[in-house]
């Protein structure tokens, strides 16, 4: 049973080029969470996607946007690249997120770096 | 006001030694609280979490946490290091904003010396 899947694994950019990241779920969770972890600092949250649609969102800048695919598979896409956005870009599924008990499953992250 | 504080972003221990990293919560967040540990190059795992049964969690690995509202704490045990225990370690709560989404601390590496 796979856990959650992301790619790519590492990838350079540029300032202000766009990047996309993807996340394929745990089989049997429909929920997926996007976190920025910056070196040494806790994931930071930037939006939950559930039945297709962004449920809650973190305070990040409207560059970030996300989606998500009836398979419930997902992608994490960043316009305008700035330096600050160096970064793990972790995704992580859970099941439906309306209990209090939701445990994350998270994937081993993107590490995105902008020069 | 944060909602989880870990007090200390770095811990060494010797090995065999007790292991405690701590955890406060704000009173305001409900008791939905969670360690997680993220090992180098990898993503976070679960270790235990508190869903208001027992105040005392048993985790995997031989770790344990303890609830204790009076102190909103929320601190990480283990009675003897392994050196294989070197991660850094998460304290997280899952608060309702229309949906449950769970916030990290800040993280605590731990380091375990031979």
């Amino acid at each position: 049973d796979a856990g959650v899947t992301q790619s790519p694994t590492h990838l350079i950019k540029t300032r202000g080029q766009q990047v996309t990241l993807r996340c394929s779920p745990k089989s049997g969770h429909d929920t997926v969470s996007w976190y920025q972890q910056a070196l040494g600092q806790g994931p930071q949250f930037i939006f939950q996607y559930y039945e297709e649609e962004e449920r809650q969102r973190g305070n990040f800048p409207d560059r970030f946007s996300g989606h998500q695919y009836p398979n419930y598979s997902s992608e994490l896409n960043v316009n305008a690249l700035l330096l600050g956005d160096s970064a793990l870009y972790l995704c992580a599924s859970s099941l439906d997120g309306t209990s209090g008990a939701n445990v994350l499953t998270f994937g081993a992250g993107s590490r995105l770096t902008v020069l | 006001a944060q909602s989880v504080t870990q007090l200390g972003s770095h811990v060494s221990v010797s090995e065999g030694a007790l292991v405690l990293l701590r955890c406060n919560y704000s009173s305001s967040v409900p008791p939905y609280l969670f360690w997680y540990v993220q090992y180098p190059n990898q993503g976070l795992q679960l270790l235990l979490k508190y869903t208001s049964a027992a105040t005392l969690v048993k985790g995997i690995n031989g770790f344990e946490a303890e609830f204790k509202k009076s102190e909103t704490s929320f601190h990480l045990t283990k009675p003897s290091a392994h050196m294989s225990d070197a991660a850094e370690y998460f304290c997280a709560v899952n608060l309702f904003t229309g949906g449950f989404k769970t916030i990290f601390g800040a993280g605590t590496r731990l380091f375990v010396k031979a």
